[in-house]
Formats: C-alpha cells, structure tokens, sequence
C-alpha cells in the first residue's frame, strides 16, 4: 500500500493566517493526490482534486500543490469556517486507495 | 444535484455480516464517469476506503478486507451495497458511501454516513 503522512498531525491558528499543511506519499502518485476537509459531524468534503485543481464552489483561498511524492494544502486568509479536519488522499492506480492520518487545524 | 444516502442496521452482532445499502438520487448510477463507493472511519480515526464498483459489477476492493467484503449494484433501484462478514469490534464505525470518478479518482460526492457499532 502507498502510505500518506500528513504533517503537522495539529495545527494551531488564528483568522486571517495562512497555513500549509504537507502531505508525502511513500511512492509517487504524480499528482493523483486530492484534498477534503472535515467538519465535526459531517462527512469529508472534496476541496482540491489532481494535486492543484480547485473544485467549483470551493473558495480560491484553498490552493494545493505539488507532484511526485510531497504536496501541499495552503489556506490563506483563514476564515472562522475553516477549521476542521483536513486528509490528503491519494487515488493513482495503485491501489488501495489510501488517506493521510489527518490534520486537525484549531483556533 | 446527485445525493447519496446510506441506511442499514446500527447494531451488528459479532461475527455476523455487516450489511449497508446506498441509494442514489438526483443521477443515474449507470453513468459511465463513475465508480461508487464506501469508506469507513472508526471513531476518533481517520479514513479507511473500503472498495468500490462500477454500474456494470465491476469491483476493487481493499486487499485489508478483501477476504470479507462484497459489493453489489442494483441499477433498477439506483443503489449499491456493502456486506462485511465475520464482523468484530474493529469494525465499529461511520460508514460513509461516495461518488468516486473516473479515472482521477477522487470521491466528489458522500453521503451523511451511518453508523455501525459491532456488539452482542
């Protein structure tokens, strides 16, 4: 299995930061990488799909980057809404599918 | 636009099958764009996928569970369906359903989840 390491496991921020959150593969996934974020209680939601590609209706605060092995998740201008839980989650075609532990950003 | 929502018992004896149905409203689940699939997170975890299958049968399955799980489609009910069998504690959790396209992979669409707690 391709394992996904997120890092920092927790993040602590402020409105109006901006944040990077880094997600590594153990092998590289090219930019078969996706990002959702958590809210408590609800379901993941689909924030960036293909490593940099911003899904529509999701603000253009969130921006993710990267290709290979390591990839990043930046939110900039941090709103209220924003914090939650965020997984990284590869979807190449080695499968299993497989998600990042999870980054919890907390105000 | 396209929901999905997940229903089946909330309460599964150990080593018994655990048994979910998905059903899809507002789209077809014989479009040719995607697979559909569960994935579960036990409580206070992360995200596990399970597996997935396209309208025509065709499945994936993790190699974890492989050995336990079945899914299913039923084109004529616009559903989908997960059996996990020899169930233990472990398999306690939030299992959601979603929409994974083809062939990027990402999950597009969930539903709510339900939750399966394994106990006698």
């Amino acid at each position: 299995d391709i394992q996904m390491t997120q890092s920092p496991s927790s993040l602590s921020a402020s409105v109006g930061d901006t944040v990077t959150i880094t997600c590594r593969a153990s092998q590289t996934i090219d930019s078969y990488l996706n990002w959702y974020q958590q809210r408590p209680g609800t379901a993941p939601k689909l924030l960036i799909y293909a490593a940099s590609s911003l899904r529509s209706g999701v603000p253009s605060r969130f921006s993710g980057s990267g290709s290979g092995t390591e990839f990043t998740l930046t939110i900039t201008t941090l709103q209220p809404e924003d914090f939650a839980i965020y997984y990284c989650q590869q979807s190449s075609s080695n499968l299993p599918y497989t998600f990042g532990q999870g980054t919890k950003l907390e105000s | 636009q396209v929901q999905l929502q997940e229903s089946g018992p909330g309460l599964v004896k150990p080593s018994e099958t655990l048994s979910l149905t998905c059903t899809v409203s507002g789209g077809s689940i014989s479009s040719s764009s995607y697979y559909w699939g569960w994935i579960r997170q036990p409580p206070g975890k992360g995200l596990e996928w399970i597996g997935s299958i396209y309208f025509t049968g065709n499945t994936y399955y993790n190699p974890s569970l492989k050995s336990r799980v079945t899914m299913s489609v039923d084109t004529s009910k616009n559903q989908f369906s997960l059996n996990l069998s020899s169930v233990t504690a472990a398999d306690t959790a939030l299992y959601y359903c979603a929409r994974r396209l083809y062939p990027l992979g990402y999950m597009d669409v969930w539903g709510k989840g339900t939750t399966v707690t394994v106990s006698s």
